[in-house]
């Protein structure tokens, strides 16, 4: 139980355009949806928290304009990376927290690499 | 602010041999604490957890941790490396119980088991 999929799990865009990303918990409900972002050999970075149904809350520095997310259901949350930019390549993860497994624990996806050229 | 540090970038260790990832904390409160392994390319794994109750926490594959609050510390340690055990580990403190709040990462600890 308490699975979390990411899709895709890579892709390569051109500068300029916008790329989605989508977060969804497979067998549990996810009230609190986590997106972060990893740089080669560094840590996570946490980017914002979103809960089902309520705007995205972003860390400070965090563009929300530019890091659209939605988290429009209870098994799904979507990250839009808009007008991707070379410096926006990175790996990208998700985590879920909600109605499975272990209640104090966050459920990680197995990440997004996106490479922008 | 709530926040971990991993002293080491990189553990090497023999196969058979028992190995130790070292953690630190710094809470105001009582500290939520957290171990996740990740390997090349992938998301993160959950290991084991610190909440409350016994200072030795058991989790995956074999791996324990100890609880110290005397020496701030939460090291991750087994008893016994395998060189599957090789990966980025990570460890991490929340600043409350409930899973609703983000978890702030240590910068991680490479782990490379040799044959």
């Amino acid at each position: 139980g308490a699975v979390v999929s990411q899709h895709p799990s890579w892709v390569i865009c051109k500068s300029g355009t916008s790329v989605k990303i989508e977060c969804r918990s497979l067998d549990f409900q996810a009230t609190t949806m986590f997106w972060y972002r990893q740089f080669p050999k560094q840590s996570l970075m946490l980017m914002a928290t979103s809960n089902e149904g309520s705007k995205a809350t972003y860390e400070q520095g965090v563009e929300k304009d530019k890091f659209l997310i939605n988290h429009a259901s209870l098994t799904l949350s979507t990250l839009t990376v808009t007008s991707a930019h070379p410096e926006d390549s990175s790996f990208y993860i998700c985590s879920a927290t909600g109605t499975s497994g272990s209640p104090d624990t966050q459920y990680f996806g197995p990440g997004t690499r996106l490479t922008v050229l | 602010a709530q926040s971990v540090a991993q002293p080491e970038d990189q553990v090497n260790v023999a196969e058979g041999n028992p190995l130790t990832v070292k953690c630190t904390y710094s809470v105001s409160g009582n500290p939520y604490l957290f171990w996740y392994v990740q390997y090349p390319n992938r998301g993160l794994q959950f290991l084991l957890k610190y909440i409350t109750g016994d200072n030795l926490v058991k989790g995956s594959y074999g791996f324990e941790a100890e609880f110290n609050k005397s020496q701030t510390s939460f090291h991750l340690k087994k008893p016994s490396a395998l060189v599957s055990d090789s990966a980025l580990y990570f460890c991490a403190v929340r600043d409350s119980p409930n899973s609703g709040y983000a978890l702030n990462f240590g910068k991680g600890t490479s782990l490379l088991v040799t044959p």
